[in-house]
């Protein structure tokens, strides 16, 4: 079936506007990862989701990062009043929860450039 | 805590050289889940394999091979007979089951191959 799909693959936007980060799981998959990569570096955990519920959020890095999951499925990253140390690429992963550590799949990211 | 440490930033080989790739990772989980991705210049992160921490065998899948040493820590993976596609960012992950939480894996800075032609 189709892997995890992200939306837009490239966001270019000014200084203090507001955007959107679309994720689509694998179907069936009840988990959902945010992370960030910024240039050259390793992956940056943003926050989880299990079903709709978020029981870790603990890697957001500011009040202005926020996401929701709806019906279990698609889930949306919006950062606020964006900034410059926000360009990254922001990846979304899913995974099958069968009681041990399910593998996560990666979609191809969202390359977010702050102007 | 968790940790994952690939002290490896960068290497180089030449095609058909063998390469392995150091992960050595700290945990205080007596069960946790090790994870090795590949990210092509493409970006996009692939699976390449997961090994629970009750399973010490060795791996091999075709060039690959993983070796597991839970006395030292160590969870390396070898690349035989390289080729200009394994050139990538590979990342050695841990995924564990108390303090971390099954579900949030921790992924090392990630070892950058170079294969030269």
């Amino acid at each position: 079936g189709a892997g995890v799909s992200q939306s837009p693959s490239n966001k270019v936007t000014e200084k203090g506007k507001d955007v959107e980060l679309r994720c689509d799981p694998i179907s069936g998959h009840t988990a959902l990862y945010w992370y960030r990569q910024s240039l050259g570096q390793g992956l940056e955990f943003l926050i989880y989701f299990q079903g709709n519920s978020a029981p870790d959020k603990s890697g957001l890095p500011s009040d202005r990062f926020s996401a929701e999951r709806t019906g279990g499925s698609v889930s949306t990253l919006t950062i606020q009043r964006t900034q410059q140390e926000d360009s990254a690429v922001y990846l979304c992963a899913s995974s099958f929860n069968s009681g041990g550590a399910g593998t996560q799949y990666f979609g191809p990211g969202t390359r977010l450039l702050v102007l | 805590a968790q940790k994952v440490t690939q002290a490896q930033t960068e290497i180089s080989v030449v095609e058909k050289e063998d390469v392995t790739l150091d992960c050595v990772y700290e945990t205080r989980d007596t069960t946790y889940y090790l994870f090795w991705y590949k990210q092509p210049p493409s970006g996009e992160l692939v699976f390449l394999i997961r090994r629970n921490s009750f399973d010490e065998q060795n791996e091999i899948s075709g060039r690959y091979s993983w070796n597991f040493q839970k006395s030292t820590s160590s969870f390396n993976f070898t690349i035989t007979a390289s080729q200009v596609v394994d050139s990538a960012v590979y990342f050695c992950a841990l995924s564990g089951g108390v303090s971390g939480g099954y579900q949030k894996v921790t992924f090392g800075t990630g070892t950058k191959l170079q294969v030269i032609p």
